[in-house]
């Protein structure tokens, strides 16, 4: 699976959009980009996945580069229940199957 | 609603004591997993089930053991415990032909 490099933390106004990038430069035509949060010591919870196009569902949007080398997750209006450590995840369906590797993330913080 | 439960959510435990962590799944997902999260080493996986009966190692199963009898359960049992397996317990199931995995609120394990 490809590395994934995210930067350690953010800041964000409550209501305003967050954006938090990821760069996955070696990442392989047949991996997705996963992105997952953790809210201080409960389960980690997906947030949402794509390939290559755009995706968005009720709780984000990401956003994939068309060179597929880094994406960024958008959180439309920022509340304080997201401050989170946000994980970016490349994973290749069938390879490690179910297995997630989890990096640093980033620390986002939602202030009021 | 679809969820993941793990029981006891909190443990103090003396060493050698034997003791068992439940997970049990209303998905009906064939595929279970343990992980444990330690501070500066991420989550890591314990052992996983692909299905009923059927078990594997994952990168840190040393000092575990589980079992998968039925679909909805996959407990943890550390039959002799040491201090080093204090830690945050994850159980997750994963949702067929995708890598979104569902994880339970963890278990905080403190051996003494």
């Amino acid at each position: 699976d490809a590395k994934t490099t995210q930067p350690t933390s953010m800041d964000c106004a409550e209501g305003r959009a967050a954006n938090l990038p990821c760069n996955h430069s070696t990442i392989s035509g047949n991996e997705y980009v996963y992105w997952y949060r953790q809210i201080h010591s409960q389960g980690p919870q997906y947030i949402i996945h794509g390939l290559k196009n755009n995706e968005t569902n009720e709780m984000a949007s990401l956003i994939i580069t068309e060179d597929r080398k880094s994406s960024t997750l958008i959180l439309p209006h920022a509340t304080l229940r997201d401050t989170a450590v946000y994980y970016c995840i490349v994973k290749a369906g069938g390879t490690s199957y179910g297995k997630l590797t989890f990096g640093q993330g980033t620390i986002l913080t939602v202030h009021p | 609603e679809a969820q993941v439960t793990q029981n006891p959510r909190y443990l103090i435990t003396v060493t050698g004591k034997k003791l068992t962590v439940t997970c049990s799944q209303n998905m009906n997902h064939e595929y279970m997993s343990w992980y444990r999260q330690d501070p500066g080493l991420g989550l890591r996986q314990i052992y996983y089930s692909m299905n009923v009966e059927v078990t594997d190692k994952g990168d840190v199963p040393e000092g575990y053991k589980v079992s998968r009898k039925e679909k909805r359960n996959f407990p943890l049992i550390l039959e002799s415990p040491s201090p080093n397996q204090t830690s945050l317990y994850f159980c997750a199931t994963l949702r067929s032909g995708t890598d979104t995995q569902y994880f339970g609120p963890g278990t905080r394990l403190t051996v003494l």
